[in-house]
């Protein structure tokens, strides 16, 4: 089974508007973390926002912020007032544990476009 | 003010012939990260260094390997590079390995073999 999934392989915005891309995970252990990235079109992978497994409030981070729904086992991502230069891959990954927490598993990324 | 730089920035190679290709960061972190990501996929985890401490993938197949010499610098060696090894190869870095390290992500090297 995944540990990752990311259901939605394209999504459209309108500028300004707020869009969520979606996020599911599978994991047994108690303890983790979820991270969302985003991709550019030149390469280079840039950290958004974090949020762990006990902490009690939806991490936010300016226009992101991250809908986390633990019995759910979603961290859904929600950027508001959307820009041009929001258009990239999104990548939502996890670590778990302890002793495994050098490894992150990441989904097979969201493309969002955002349309003028 | 970069903090993980990776060069080159396009390397192409020709089939079987031996590439190296490099990563250094000026963040002084402990964890160094090589990743392999195929078009529109998501990036795959090769192997990590925790300190001098080399952590190998168990499906990394035995034609990558790393060095890493130094705190700063990280090399990705593959021997004998075939055409399924096109891809883009990330380097990355974490303070440490805890859950809530951020990875901070360079901008990537793209390799094509020919």
């Amino acid at each position: 089974a995944q540990k990752i999934t990311q259901t939605q392989p394209g999504m459209f915005v309108q500028e300004k508007e707020a869009v969520t891309l979606d996020c599911t995970y599978d994991t047994s252990d108690p303890s983790y973390g979820l991270f969302w990235y985003k991709q550019p079109s030149s390469g280079e992978m840039i950290f958004l926002i974090y949020q762990g497994s006990y902490d009690q409030q939806n991490a936010t981070e300016g226009r992101y912020s991250l809908n986390f729904q633990k019995a759910r086992k979603s961290a859904n991502l929600v950027i508001s007032a959307s820009q041009l230069g929001d258009s990239a891959m999104y990548f939502c990954a996890m670590r778990e544990g302890v002793t495994n927490a050098g490894k992150s598993t990441f989904g097979d990324g969201t493309t969002l476009t955002v349309k003028p | 003010d970069a903090m993980v730089i990776q060069n080159p920035r396009y390397q192409v190679t020709q089939f079987g012939k031996p590439v190296t290709l490099s990563c250094s960061q000026t963040l002084n972190h402990n964890v160094m990260y090589w990743y392999q990501q195929k078009s529109s996929q998501a990036p795959k985890l090769l192997f990590h260094y925790y300190d001098k401490d080399f952590n190998n993938e168990a499906d990394t197949p035995d034609n990558f390997q790393s060095r890493r010499p130094n705190t700063s610098f990280c090399f990705l060696d593959i021997r004998s590079p075939g055409l399924g090894d096109a891809a883009m190869y990330l380097c990355a870095t974490s303070r440490d390995k805890g859950l809530g390290e951020t990875q901070y992500f360079g901008p990537g090297t793209r390799l094509l073999v020919l």
